[in-house]
């Protein structure tokens, strides 16, 4: 009931395309729901997040779309550009204990 | 503001062998926390601290010891050093109450042979 799970492994876009990353979680407790975008060599750090009070959040190409009644939500990349090839992680999260519980990684790249 | 550092970068270790990993963070951050990344698996919890001279398991603590004596440091020990142990470690830490954005370490790259 703790995990994440996340889809696909691996992703190759086109420039200019739309990259998109599905997550589904089964703990309703879960009220946070980052995703977090790690570069080789570095740490993963904070894209963007939601919350489940609304259905998508939008900052610049980034998208979250989140379905709170099939426990899903996923990232949308619009416009992919080469810049963007990282490995991209899902998680979420609970008030019981701010840890983040999460999803095993899309490695994404955007071909040129 | 350096953020979150860790040191040291690479490490190679024999099996049996000890070592500290250390990460310091300079955001008084109240949470701090120990991860191991491997291929194909994501995250995992290894221990985490919700204060100055606290500290809990998460999901993988066996073979690892941790100590938080200070708030901004945060200290993983590997015993006797094992191959199953090689993987990419992370710190990361957080303002903790209300705030869940975890704040990462460039990592630590542990080979043991």
């Amino acid at each position: 009931q703790q995990q994440v799970k996340q889809s696909p492994q691996s992703l190759i876009v086109q420039k200019g395309g739309i990259s998109i990353i599905n997550c589904a979680y089964e703990n309703t407790a879960f009220d946070y729901f980052p995703w977090y975008q790690q570069f080789p060599g570095k740490g993963p750090a904070l894209l963007i997040a939601i919350r489940p009070d609304v259905s998508e959040k939008k900052e610049g190409r980034f998208t979250i779309s989140f379905n709170k009644s099939a426990k899903q939500f996923s990232l949308h990349i619009m416009d992919s550009q080469p810049g963007d090839s990282a490995t991209y992680f899902c998680a979420a999260s609970s008030k019981s204990n701010y840890q983040l519980i999460w999803g095993a990684g899309t490695k994404l790249i955007i071909k040129p | 503001n350096a953020g979150v550092t860790q040191t040291p970068k690479f490490r190679v270790l024999k099996t049996g062998q000890s070592m500290t990993l250390l990460c310091a963070q300079d955001m008084n951050h109240e949470y701090m926390y120990w991860y191991r990344q491997d291929p194909g698996m994501g995250l995992r919890l290894i221990h985490y601290s919700v204060g100055e001279g606290t500290t809990a398991k998460g999901e993988v603590p066996d073979g690892y010891n941790v100590s938080r004596l200070k708030k901004q440091n945060f200290l993983l020990g590997l015993e006797s050093a094992a191959p199953s142990q090689t993987s990419v470690y992370f710190c990361a830490s957080s303002s903790g109450q209300a705030s869940y954005e975890q704040y990462f370490g460039p990592g630590t790259r542990l080979t043991v042979t």
